[in-house]
């Protein structure tokens, strides 16, 4: 059982379109954050959100935290072929002793097409 | 280039051999954490280190596994008698401090024969 549930993990669209990956998990996090990746690669940063309700933007891409900081979101407008990747969420469990480690969902695998 | 660098990018080997990777970390960074992949999947925690105590391990990390900093700047990973199923990208983050982002490096594809 994933502690964070990412979907969904395919996503293939044309170019132009809006999309929304979800974050769902029954845990709170003291901070989540979103990544992408590129085959053969490691993950890059692309925002970390750290309070319920927090909303941030990165040029086309919409980061948003839930109220609970269980659940976030990452909305792409006017999606381009560059957006073309793996998405992963990422979360530090609130409490205990986690030492900030990262408790990933599985990933999303977008594919926009020209 | 200052991010964090992994050595190498790429290692082959056959089953039963140890293989050992390197990860050298953003030098301001005191924490420092390895984590695997495997095809599909999100990264896995593996392991942490702030500075040169190591302070959590997973399950995931068999007696197989062992991850140093010695000198609190660059780490190890060897996998000793390495089996199909450590096939995977081993991948290495660092950060400043508790809950601050954390910086990954390329990764280390390893595939065993």
């Amino acid at each position: 059982t994933q502690l964070l549930e990412q979907s969904p993990q395919f996503l293939s669209i044309q170019e132009g379109e809006n999309l929304t990956v979800y974050c769902n998990s029954s845990s709170v996090f003291s901070s989540l954050q979103w990544y992408r990746q590129e085959p053969g690669e490691g993950p890059v940063l692309l925002v970390t959100v750290v309070t319920g309700g927090e909303v941030k933007k990165l040029k086309r891409l919409t980061f948003q935290f839930g109220d609970a900081r269980k659940d976030s979101s990452l909305h792409i407008t006017a999606a381009q072929p560059g957006d073309t990747g793996l998405y992963l969420c990422a979360g530090v469990r609130a409490g205990g002793t986690s030492y900030g480690k990262l408790t990933f969902g599985q990933g999303t695998i977008l594919t926009v097409h020209p | 280039d200052t991010g964090v660098s992994q050595n190498p990018r790429h290692k082959i080997t056959k089953r039963g051999q140890n293989v050992t990777f390197r990860c050298d970390p953003i030098s301001e960074h005191n924490r420092l954490y390895w984590y695997r992949q495997t095809l599909g999947q999100g990264p896995e925690f593996l392991t942490y280190f702030q500075n040169e105590a190591q302070l959590e391990k997973s399950r995931l990390l068999s007696d197989r596994f062992s991850a140093e900093r010695p000198k609190g700047s660059f780490s190890t990973l060897e996998i000793q008698r390495t089996e199909q199923g450590d096939s995977a990208m081993y991948l290495c983050a660092s950060s400043r401090t508790r809950g601050d982002e954390q910086f990954f490096g390329p990764g280390t594809r390893l595939t065993v024969l």
